[in-house]
């Protein structure tokens, strides 16, 4: 199986500030990687998939670029409504398997 | 509108099967490159992708619980069904079905899980 590595786990920023997450798979994905959002107590939300490409309806201040074995998530300027945890998850073969999460805070 | 939508037995016994229904609208599952998967989250833990059936009736399970999962499909009714057999504390969380499409290339490939159910939860306590 693929392992998803997430990091950081945790991090705390201020509004405004620019968030990057990191995921690195165990093995060659292509561009197979996409970021959820989850929000206390309920389902997750797809924001990117193909490593890049946002989801319809989701805020260009989210973004997404990698290729590979490396990826990363950037938020341009946080918002108080992106408290969240996010996940990646890599979707080239099944069984997929997601990153740990990374819960991000507010400073 | 695209739904899914999770039901079944809050709480099961330590031993116990589990039996879990997906109720899809919007879309079926005998359409090319629909598929239906189940993710798992123990409370405040990270998910866990535990199954997926796609428009031709292939199945595809977590590595690890392949050996107590099944999932199957009432067409008739336009469900899914996840039944997870030998139901252990540990396995206690939110249950999630979900919307996958597969894309043809030179083969099929999964793009992101993009409607979800609300979720259910389970809990497993004698």
């Amino acid at each position: 199986d693929i392992q998803m590595t997430q990091s950081p786990s945790s991090l705390s920023a201020s509004v405004g500030d620019r968030v990057s997450i990191t995921c690195q798979a165990s093995q060659d994905i292509a561009d197979y990687l996409n970021w959820y959002q989850q929000k206390p107590g309920k389902a997750p939300k797809l924001l990117i998939y193909g490593s890049s490409t946002l989801e319809t309806g989701v805020p260009s201040r989210y973004s997404g670029r990698g290729s590979g074995t490396e990826f990363t998530f950037t938020i341009s300027s946080l918002q108080p409504e992106d408290i969240a945890t996010y996940y990646c998850q890599q979707c080239d073969n099944v069984p997929f398997t997601f990153g740990g999460g990374t819960k991000v805070e507010l400073k | 509108q695209v739904t899914l939508r999770e039901s079944g037995p809050a709480l099961v016994k330590p031993t116990q099967t589990l039996k879990l229904t997906c109720t899809l609208s919007g879309f079926s599952l005998t359409t090319d490159g629909m598929c239906v998967t189940w993710i798992r989250q123990p409370p405040g833990k990270a998910l866990e992708w535990l199954a997926l059936m796609d428009w031709e009736d292939h199945k595809y399970y977590n590595t690890s619980l392949r050996t107590r999962l099944t999932v199957s499909e009432d067409t008739s009714k336009n469900q899914v069904v996840l039944t997870m057999t030998n139901m252990d504390p540990a396995d206690t969380g939110t249950y999630y079905c979900a919307r996958v499409i597969a894309v043809a290339g030179t083969r099929y490939y999964y793009n992101g899980i993009d409607v979800w159910g609300q979720g259910t939860t389970v809990t497993v306590s004698s």
